[in-house]
């Protein structure tokens, strides 16, 4: 069956720009979670969606960062006023329960000049 | 200090070795354990995944926690140039299901 698909793959946004990425969870998949990868490491928690509410977005860097997921399915991580610092992956995985085995999808490389 | 340390150093074996990988970790309320392996511009994709300490076998990979030396590690048994990829050790604390990850390590297997 379809995996977790992201979009855009990859998207070069000059400083200062604002940067919508969506990610497609698997069908039916009640939890939803945003991650960032820098390069060389390994991905670091963002936020936490369990259907539509958002209930952690501890990890998020800044309130630069938004994410919603207004009705329990396709999920947008906003990015306002992107900085370079911002330049990363960013990896969304889907869950069917809230504890269950995370399935990433293919990560939207983003990268500002 | 970083919640998980995973010695981020690339690994090259020939086809056929063992490949040995670890990482320690600081919190002790992590209970589930589990390794990823990535591919190059593709996402992580769950390859073990163990419940406190133990072993966990799964054909050529062996999964082992030591929860009382904070110490997970990966074997890889005849290792196939297939193999060769990052391999990222992640970790939960129960109840909390965001995904603490080491720095990942880059196996390179030689034909």
């Amino acid at each position: 069956g379809a995996g977790v698909s992201q979009s855009p793959r990859y998207k070069v946004a000059k400083r200062g720009q604002d940067v919508a990425l969506r990610c497609d969870p698997i069908s039916g998949h009640v939890s939803l979670f945003w991650y960032q990868q820098a390069l060389g490491q390994g991905p670091e928690f963002l936020t936490y969606f369990q259907n539509e509410a958002q209930l952690d977005k501890s990890g998020l860097p800044s309130d630069r960062f938004f994410a919603e997921r207004p009705e329990g399915s396709v999920s947008t991580l906003k990015i306002q006023r992107t900085q370079q610092e911002d330049s990363a992956v960013y990896l969304c995985a889907s869950s069917p329960t809230s504890v269950g085995t995370q399935y990433f999808g293919p990560g939207t490389r983003l990268t500002v000049l | 200090q970083k919640e998980v340390e995973q010695d981020p150093g690339p690994l090259s074996v020939p086809e056929g070795a063992i490949v040995s990988l670890n990482c320690t970790y600081s919190n002790s309320a992590f209970q589930y354990f589990m390794w990823y392996r990535q591919y190059s511009r593709k996402g992580p994709e769950l390859l073990m995944y163990t419940y406190s300490s133990g072993n966990k076998e799964d054909g050529r990979f062996t999964a082992q926690v030591d929860k009382s030396s904070k110490y997970i590690s990966l074997f890889i048994r005849d290792s196939q140039p297939s193999d060769s990829a990052t391999y990222l050790c992640a970790m939960s604390v129960y109840g909390n299901n965001r995904l603490a990850f080491g720095k990942g390590n880059q196996v390179v297997v030689i034909p």
